[in-house]
């Protein structure tokens, strides 16, 4: 089974940057993803990390580290419409995707 | 348009009930997903399908149960609805390959009472 861990909020300015940790345990590891979720909205793709590194998408990176089970989602020059839940997941063997319980960032003007 | 249609995407249902929630998708994915999603606790796998004719059990699978006849369609039942089963339920389906990403439904939010 999946043991995700990521913390349930957090606060930034607008503009600023800010790195949302996520720690797993896994019984078999086969790729790691982040997820956007906007309030009472379905969850859309951001970023999917199967090797140790950096992933960079426009003002959204992902780091993975396998051997420590931890990963981030780094959002830069933060606005408004990044006030969202960021779900971590991570996905075993049978190809199925696990969830953390979410993080859910406000930004401030 | 393509993507994941369910419905439907709310209703309040009596203990006791039987209730089936359908998902169909037109993109030719090979997997599909059902989760429910509860404050706090996350995106929860309830039942999978990694191709027609196959399913298998998610972490919350008792009290529902699946089918998956045909790629498209992949419906959810409540055989006998209980108040813990209140939820906002997402369906999700992705295309084999190593991205693997889930292409989520909209949603039903479904309440037991």
């Amino acid at each position: 089974g999946q043991n995700i861990d990521q913390p349930t909020e957090m606060t930034a300015t607008e503009g600023a940057i800010v790195q949302i940790n996520c720690t797993y345990q896994t019984s078999g590891f086969n790729g790691l993803f982040w997820y956007q979720q906007h309030a009472g909205e379905a969850p859309t793709f951001l970023s999917y990390n199967v090797l140790d590194g950096l992933e960079e998408k426009g003002r959204f990176s992902s780091f993975l580290s396998r051997s420590k089970g931890y990963s981030y989602l780094l959002l830069k020059e933060l606005q408004m419409k990044d006030s969202a839940s960021y779900l971590c997941a991570v996905r075993d063997q049978d190809y199925k995707l696990s969830f953390g319980a979410g993080t859910t960032v406000t930004v401030r003007a | 348009i393509a993507g994941i249609t369910q419905a439907p995407t709310s209703q309040i249902l009596a203990a006791g009930r039987r209730m089936t929630l359908r998902c169909t998708q037109d993109m030719r994915h090979n997997a599909m997903y059902w989760y429910r999603q509860d404050l706090g606790l996350g995106l929860r796998l309830i039942h999978y399908s990694n191709t027609a004719g196959t399913t298998g059990k998610g972490e919350v699978p008792d009290g529902y149960s699946v089918s998956r006849a045909n790629t498209d369609d992949f419906p959810l039942t409540l055989a006998s609805a209980v108040p813990s089963q209140t939820s906002v339920y997402f369906c999700a389906s992705s295309k084999a390959g190593d991205s693997g990403e889930l292409f989520f439904g909209e949603g039903s939010r479904l309440t037991v009472l």
